[in-house]
């Protein structure tokens, strides 16, 4: 079992509507969660962070942590082409006191017009 | 993040030459990480350091690479008799203190191409 699942997709979704992305971790005792956006050819920008059950909103994210389930996801509001990138879910595993970060594979997500 | 300064942008060497990546962590950033990126691949971490230490290498490969963060001047991931396998995007990543501490911001990476 990987240490952290994503859907690699393609997720597609037109334009102004609702992108979920979904993430699984298999540490139990992981505490931070992160979602990072990154472009073809670019680095890693970060979108969330994440660090308690429920949701957190930024703008048009929302990040949502079930620590029981070992779940976290993102959604995108009102979806834009611009959106259009890998969307990358990090841990810090459990135990770790700095941010050694373990990566998912990365969703595609394509917003189309 | 434009904060994260690396060089080069783009390294090309032949089979068996040495690799030299920088990086510059951001303004009153004293944490660096480096992470690999392999084509079609995620990112994979492979070392932690702190001014002058080396904290955790657990992910970098046991021979031919190696890794220092000096009192001054940038970090430096050092790739000695590069083969085609270490062809990949290799990004830092630099964090401040207390409770920023985990959050990272990465430079633009270094494209390194074996030939």
């Amino acid at each position: 079992q990987k240490e952290v699942e994503q859907n690699s997709g393609p997720l597609s979704v037109p334009e102004g509507a609702i992108a979920s992305l979904n993430c699984t971790y298999s540490d139990r005792g992981s505490q931070s969660f992160f979602w990072y956006r990154q472009y073809s050819g670019k680095s890693p920008e970060l979108i969330m962070s994440i660090y308690s059950n429920g949701d957190k909103e930024d703008g048009r994210f929302t990040a949502q942590l079930n620590k029981a389930s070992q779940y976290v996801s993102l959604l995108i509001r009102d979806s834009q082409p611009s959106d259009s990138a890998t969307y990358l879910c990090a841990v810090i595993p459990g135990g770790t006191s700095y941010g050694k970060l373990t990566f998912g594979q990365g969703t595609i997500l394509t917003v189309h017009p | 993040n434009a904060g994260v300064m690396q060089n080069p942008r783009h390294l090309v060497r032949r089979r068996g030459q040495e690799a030299r990546l920088r990086c510059s962590p951001m303004k009153g950033h004293s944490h660096v990480y480096w992470y690999r990126q392999l084509p079609e691949e995620g990112l994979k971490f492979m070392v932690y350091l702190q001014k002058e230490n080396i904290i955790d290498e657990s992910g970098m490969p046991k021979e031919r690479f190696s890794a220092e963060f000096p009192k001054e001047g940038p970090s430096i991931l050092r790739i000695q008799q590069v083969v085609r396998g270490d062809s990949a995007a290799y990004f830092c990543a630099s964090t401040g203190e207390g409770s920023a501490k985990n959050i990272q911001y990465f430079g633009a990476g270094t494209r390194l191409s074996v030939l």
